[in-house]
Parts: structure tokens; C-alpha cells; sequence
């Protein structure tokens, strides 16, 4: 099945910094690709998403890249601030699997002020 | 707008005592699930949910039972609580699942500990 390996496990940033979390799949047939962000005792909630025949997506200081051929998918924080500070997954949906989510274990971004 | 609901927020439990984790969405929502997290180990699928009246096993469906009681409500039950199962519960719904766009919104989760 579908694996999907996400790094680094944690990230520190001074604020203004870019910060970069990368994630890899493992099953080509995967289409749907996105990110959710995890306050402190808060469920995840989706940040920005991207389909398998778009390459880049930007929203703001967000940005999400898509790599098909290797098989990779990154997400760009640009202009950290403290309020970006939280747990990142990325994620994997298999069509074939009708719309599962596989989530990467998670990145625990902190941005120092 | 409530959307993804869950009761109880923690709960402390003897191994051997059996409860149900409760979860309502308000969205119209026709996909729920039922994740686990732990730490470094991410998200993890216990069961789902793919529209009402029909239930199927995740990536870690043993020590659980799920009952879609109908379109808003999706139940977790532990028969018999282990030590292991401690751990925080997600419930999380999706409009459409199969789609090219799957938003799943997750609730604010259960906070469980088995001693």
C-alpha cells in the first residue's frame, strides 16, 4: 500500500526564515496531495492542497511543490512568524483506494521570535 | 457553525472498561472517519465510514467497534480498554470521498488514557 515518509520530524526558525518540510510517496497512482497544520490541542486542519497534474500552488506565505517523476512534495513557509508554530502533515490520497488519506508522521515547526 | 463535534474531550479508563468515543458533524458531510495519533507515529486510520449505513476497517481497526448511526453521527467503541489504546482520537468527515479534492475536517479530538 500506499507509504508516505515525511522530514525533518522537527524544525527550528527564526522568525523572517523560510522554513521548508518535505515529503516522499511510494505508490505513483496517488493524485491528491495535501497538508494540514495541528495547533497545540487542536485537530489538524487542511493549510493548502495540490493535484497530481499541477506542479506548484501558492497561497499567500504558503506554498506547496509537486515533484510526480521522483515523487516528492514540499511545502514552503516563507516569512515565518511565532503563530506559524505547530505540528505540519503532509498526506496522500490513492484514487484506487477511493479517497484514503495517508498521512506523513508530522513536522513540529517552531519559529522563535 | 459546529462543524466536527466530539465528546467526550478526555477520558481516564481502568484496562478491562469499555466506552464509546462520540462524534457529530452539522456539515452534510456523506465520509467520516476515525484516526488515532500517538506520538511519532502521525495519523492513523482506525475505521471509515464512506456514507451512511456502511463501515470498513483502517490501518488499525483491532480493539474497535464503529457503529454510523446515521448521515451526522459516527460512534468508536472500545469493548474491553488496553493500555495500548491510550492515546488521542480524531474524528474527521469529507464531503465526497473518492473525489480528486478530499478536505477532510477533523474534530478538536479525545484525549483517552487506560491505566
Amino acid at each position: 500500500g500506499e507509504n508516505v515518509e515525511q522530514h525533518p520530524s522537527t524544525l527550528s526558525v527564526q522568525e523572517g526564515d523560510s522554513a521548508v518540510i518535505k515529503c516522499t510517496y511510494s505508490d505513483s497512482a496517488s493524485n491528491y496531495f495535501p497538508w494540514y497544520k495541528q495547533e497545540l490541542g487542536k485537530g489538524p486542519q487542511l493549510i493548502i492542497d495540490i493535484r497530481s497534474n499541477v506542479g506548484e500552488k501558492k497561497d499567500q506565505r504558503i506554498a506547496v511543490t509537486l515533484n510526480k517523476t521522483a515523487k516528492h512534495f514540499s511545502l514552503h513557509i516563507t516569512e515565518t512568524q511565532p503563530e506559524d508554530s505547530a505540528v505540519y502533515f503532509c498526506a496522500a490520497s490513492l484514487r484506487g483506494s477511493q479517497g484514503n488519506l495517508i498521512f506523513g508522521k508530522g513536522t513540529k515547526l517552531s519559529v522563535k521570535p | 457553525n459546529a462543524g466536527v463535534t466530539q465528546t467526550p474531550k478526555f477520558q481516564v479508563l481502568k484496562t478491562g472498561q469499555s466506552m464509546t468515543l462520540q462524534c457529530a458533524q452539522d456539515m452534510n458531510h456523506n465520509s467520516m472517519y476515525w484516526y488515532r495519533q500517538d506520538p511519532g507515529m502521525g495519523l492513523r486510520l482506525i475505521y471509515y465510514s464512506a456514507s451512511e449505513g456502511t463501515t470498513d476497517k483502517g490501518e488499525v481497526p483491532n480493539g474497535y467497534n464503529v457503529s454510523r448511526l446515521n448521515k451526522r453521527e459516527f460512534s468508536l467503541r472500545l469493548e474491553s480498554a488496553a493500555p495500548s489504546q491510550t492515546s488521542v482520537y480524531f474524528c474527521a468527515s469529507t464531503k465526497e470521498r473518492g473525489t480528486a479534492k478530499n478536505i477532510q475536517y477533523f474534530g478538536a479530538g479525545t484525549r483517552l488514557s487506560v491505566l
